[in-house]
């Protein structure tokens, strides 16, 4: 099956500098990668997901990138905020039919944004 | 606009005693579903996921197990709970359209677990 191995698992980074977060995943046939935030104690939020006909995406201060030669994913937070410290997810999903999608997640990386 | 439940928000247990925590969505139909158990400090296991009325598919063997007596509903239950069932209970869902799953899924509040 799929696995999903995720680094750091804590960053630490100053208010205003860009966070980096890495994925690496098994499985080739994987082709829906999500990033999830936790807030402490609150379930998990999708921010961002990208999936395998596309090399990068961004939505506002957020991207991901993609490389699946390499099988690795990337989360890139900019202009960081003390509100983005949280736990953050990645996941790969492999294609499904109806028969159900399975998201295989990483460990976590906690990140903390001091300002 | 979808939206799903869980309930209860936080349980204590003692070790040996039944479980039962419910999932509900609304605002959709016949959704995918699944339940995710996150240990303190932990990621996210899948532990079941369920495509439709009394459809279950085991992810991990435990001492849990899973129903979905309506298309909506989604159950997850224990005989008798272990120190090791203590965690962080996620239900998530998923939309089914042209044949096939989105990929997109999406997590209710969760359930605390503390067995004593």
């Amino acid at each position: 099956g799929e696995n999903v191995e995720q680094h750091p698992s804590t960053l630490s980074v100053q208010e205003g500098d860009s966070a980096v977060i890495k994925c690496t995943y098994s499985d080739s046939a994987s082709n829906y990668f999500p990033w999830y935030k936790q807030e402490l104690g609150k379930r998990p939020q999708l921010i961002i997901d990208i999936r395998s006909n596309v090399g990068e995406k961004k939505d506002q201060r957020i991207a991901v990138t993609l490389n699946k030669t390499a099988k690795h994913f990337s989360l890139h937070i900019t202009e960081t905020q003390p509100e983005d410290s949280a736990v953050y997810f990645c996941a790969a999903s492999s294609p499904r039919t109806a028969a159900g999608n399975k998201l295989t997640f990483g460990g976590g990386t906690r990140v903390l944004v001091k300002p | 606009s979808q939206t799903i439940h869980q309930w209860p928000a936080t349980l204590v247990q003692p070790v040996g005693s039944p479980l039962s925590l419910e999932c509900t969505v609304e605002g959709t139909s016949n959704p995918n579903l699944y339940w995710y158990r996150q240990a303190a400090g932990r990621g996210l296991q899948l532990l079941f996921y369920s495509v439709g009325i009394g459809q279950i598919s085991s992810e991990v063997p435990q001492n849990l197990s899973a129903s979905r007596p309506q298309d909506r509903q989604f159950i997850l239950s224990s005989k008798k709970l272990l120190l090791s069932d203590s965690g962080f209970y996620l239900c998530a869902w998923s939309v089914v359209g042209s044949g096939r799953a989105i990929d997109e899924q999406f997590f209710g509040p969760g359930t605390r677990l503390t067995v004593l």
